[in-house]
């Protein structure tokens, strides 16, 4: 498909172990953004990628949040000594570029549970 | 941070009838942009509007961007089953310090149509 693609679908871990979520933006998009959405909330801004570089990380929660992204392709959200109020749904999306009228197209996201 | 106030959190209708909600919030956002999301699926875009009092219709969907670019609606007409989900507004740009990429996110209306 040429749609976002993020895995794993489903994490579960137990407290206090480090996790990786990854993000497949659609091919061509040099804007990619992280976004966290917990139960029954909307959508929380995590992080912005302009090609491989982020220029805006202000939303990461706290140091134990990190992200990555490689060949202005993929990017990698890792959480360092997960804790339960990181459960929640991680959302990527791309965009051609980032500004008006470049809408963000969403992936399925990856349901974090932990432990 | 910035929030948008989304109303109503959630609405139970029959089959045929026709839909409102809305978004209200205290800064003035550039865009305005509709979502639907459905069980386990990321956000997807239904309108997007991009000038104060803008009306845009896609299908039996129906969007208003405010005057005062603070407030936007959406109505649904003849609902069917396949209406069914979570309903968010975002915002972008505008208020001071707002950037042109990030999305602020009301907390969703939750519509379930009765067959």
């Amino acid at each position: 498909g040429a749609g976002v693609s993020q895995s794993p679908s489903n994490k579960v871990t137990e407290k206090g172990k480090d996790v990786e979520l990854r993000c497949d933006p659609i091919s061509g998009h040099t804007a990619l953004y992280w976004y966290r959405q917990s139960l029954g909330q909307g959508l929380e801004f995590l992080i912005y990628f302009q090609g491989n570089s982020a220029p805006d990380k202000s939303g990461l929660p706290s140091d134990r949040f990190s992200a990555e992204r490689t060949g202005g392709s993929v990017s990698t959200l890792t959480i360092q000594r997960t804790q339960q109020e990181d459960s929640a749904v991680y959302l990527c999306a791309s965009s051609p570029l980032a500004g008006v009228h470049n809408e963000q197209f969403f992936g399925p996201g990856t349901r974090l549970t932990v432990l | 941070g910035q929030q948008l106030n989304q109303s109503p959190q959630s609405m139970f209708i029959q089959e045929g009838e026709d839909v409102s909600m809305n978004c209200t919030s205290s800064s003035i956002f550039n865009t305005w942009l509709w979502y639907k999301q459905d069980p386990g699926e990321g956000p997807v875009l239904l309108i997007a509007l991009y000038k104060a009092g803008e009306l845009t219709s896609n299908g039996r969907l129906t969007a208003q961007f405010g005057i005062t670019r603070k407030d936007s609606f959406l109505n649904i007409s003849a609902s069917i089953p396949s209406d069914v989900g979570i309903y968010f507004c975002a915002g972008r740009g505008g208020y001071s310090g707002g950037s042109n990429y990030k999305l602020t996110f009301g907390k969703g209306t939750l519509l379930t149509v009765n067959p």
